[in-house]
């Protein structure tokens, strides 16, 4: 079946750590994106790529980073620097580019221990 | 202002009734309109998208779109317990590299 697959579903970061956050797709689309939701926020853009190679700063950047080395793949890290990381984290794909819809995976939540 | 506004709700209504979910966007623009459906502790799944102005029926869900006063709405009819979630707007915003931006949501509650 065709799909986002994020892992993994839940994850506990000390504090000083970096953690990587996975996010796969098997739907043959050129965009990605991450997001973070606050609990009872809507969806704020951290990063997006439209092409292997290639990737662009979203509204909350600060203190994560990404990489696009495959079209299929799109990781997050969340470092050090990132103050307040607790939060529930989705990728989604789409096949037009932004502005077009947008596909979730199942989402990471995030806790610092 | 915020770019794309929702009633963060709760919104109560009484099964079989018709739930109203309205959002509101800035950029004059914007030409897609996206309404997800969230359930607690879930990922947000997409149920409508829109792009020209008046009604899109898909099954129990009707979106309508008005360009001219920025305006965008769900209508879920005969309204079920398991339609209880959030609510998602999401609008491409040309001003902002034609990138989606979403709501805050509104939380349907369906009444038994």
């Amino acid at each position: 079946d065709g799909g986002i697959t994020q892992s993994p579903k839940y994850l506990f970061r000390k504090e000083g750590q970096n953690v990587t956050l996975s996010c796969e797709q098997n739907l043959n689309h050129d965009a990605m994106y991450w997001y973070r939701q606050d609990p009872g926020q809507g969806l704020r853009l951290i990063y997006y790529s439209q092409i292997v190679n290639d990737f662009q700063k979203g509204d909350i950047a600060e203190g994560y980073s990404v990489s696009r080395e495959k079209k299929e793949s799109f990781p997050l890290t969340v470092t050090s620097a990132q103050k307040n990381p607790t939060a529930f984290y989705l990728c989604a794909s789409s096949i037009g580019g932004p502005g077009t819809e947008a596909f979730f995976g199942q989402g990471t939540r995030l806790t610092v221990v | 202002q915020k770019e794309v506004e929702q009633n963060s709700g709760p919104l109560s209504v009484p099964e079989g009734a018709i739930a109203s979910l309205n959002c509101t966007y800035s950029d004059r623009g914007s030409q897609s309109f996206f309404w997800y459906r969230q359930y607690s502790g879930k990922s947000p799944e997409l149920i409508m998208f829109i792009y020209s102005n008046g009604d899109k029926e898909d099954g129990r869900f009707t979106a309508q779109l008005n360009k001219a006063s920025q305006y965008v709405s769900l209508l879920i009819r005969d309204s079920q317990p398991s339609d209880s979630a959030t609510y998602l707007c999401a609008v491409n915003m040309i001003n902002a590299g034609n990138m989606l931006t979403f709501g805050g949501g509104t939380r349907l509650m369906v009444k038994p």
